[in-house]
């Protein structure tokens, strides 16, 4: 199966440790986006890849958080000194161009002890 | 920004029973999706919606593309135990980005 692929699972870290989690996009999909779900509420969009150009950054993008997709392929989230409140499920997406049909990953659940 | 709004909350329903969900918006999407959730797991696309008024079937589910292009509805037909989820609507409004609005889920629960 070569649908959307992200590691790790789940990741537990203590607080103000950095956390680098990977997204393999459907490799025909050159639009990779990254989503952030908390309990009780649907995904929100975080950034999003056009090829490697990164094209579009929320305001829920803090500094602490940066993202790359150096070769048009894989994805990296990164988050720097976590925090209690970056705990949530990371997911990724993919899309073909002109695509508006998304498809996710399993996500990364990550806890901030 | 934009929001949806999606009802009801959660549902409980017993094996065979038809189920109707919504999801409003105050702003006009270009194309509406469904997806499913599964527990500890991402989202799973069921339904797209391209044009205002459309239908689409995909087995026991059925969606519409609200003529207003501010709402949709998602049907699930005679609902079996594996129905059970989170059912999430997501709109996108246009422009080159394609991002997702997503609402806040139905939960669904399906006494056996």
């Amino acid at each position: 199966d070569t649908g959307v692929s992200q590691d790790p699972r789940h990741k537990i870290t203590k607080r103000g440790q950095n956390v680098t989690f990977r997204c393999d996009p459907i490799s025909e999909h050159n639009r990779l986006y990254w989503y952030r779900q908390t309990l009780g509420q649907g995904p929100e969009f975080l950034t999003y890849f056009q090829n490697e150009a990164q094209l579009e950054k929320s305001r829920l993008l803090s500094d602490r958080f940066s993202a790359e997709r150096p070769k048009g392929s894989f994805s990296t989230l990164e988050i720097q000194r976590t925090e209690q409140g970056d705990s949530a499920m990371y997911l990724c997406a993919s899309t073909r161009q002109g695509g508006t049909e998304a498809f996710f990953g399993q996500g990364t659940r990550l806890t901030v002890v | 920004g934009q929001q949806l709004n999606q009802s009801p909350q959660s549902m409980f329903i017993q094996e065979g029973e038809d189920v109707s969900m919504n999801c409003t918006s105050s702003s006009i999407f270009n194309t509406w999706l469904w997806y499913k959730q599964d527990p500890g797991e991402g989202p799973v696309l069921l339904i797209a919606l391209y044009k205002a008024g459309e239908l689409t079937s995909n087995g026991r589910l059925t969606a519409q593309f609200g003529i207003t292009r501010k709402d949709s509805f998602l049907n699930i037909s005679a609902s079996i135990p594996s129905d059970v989820g989170i059912y999430f609507c997501a709109g996108q409004s246009g422009g080159s980005n394609y991002k997702l609005t997503f609402g806040k889920g139905t939960l669904l629960t399906v006494n056996p």
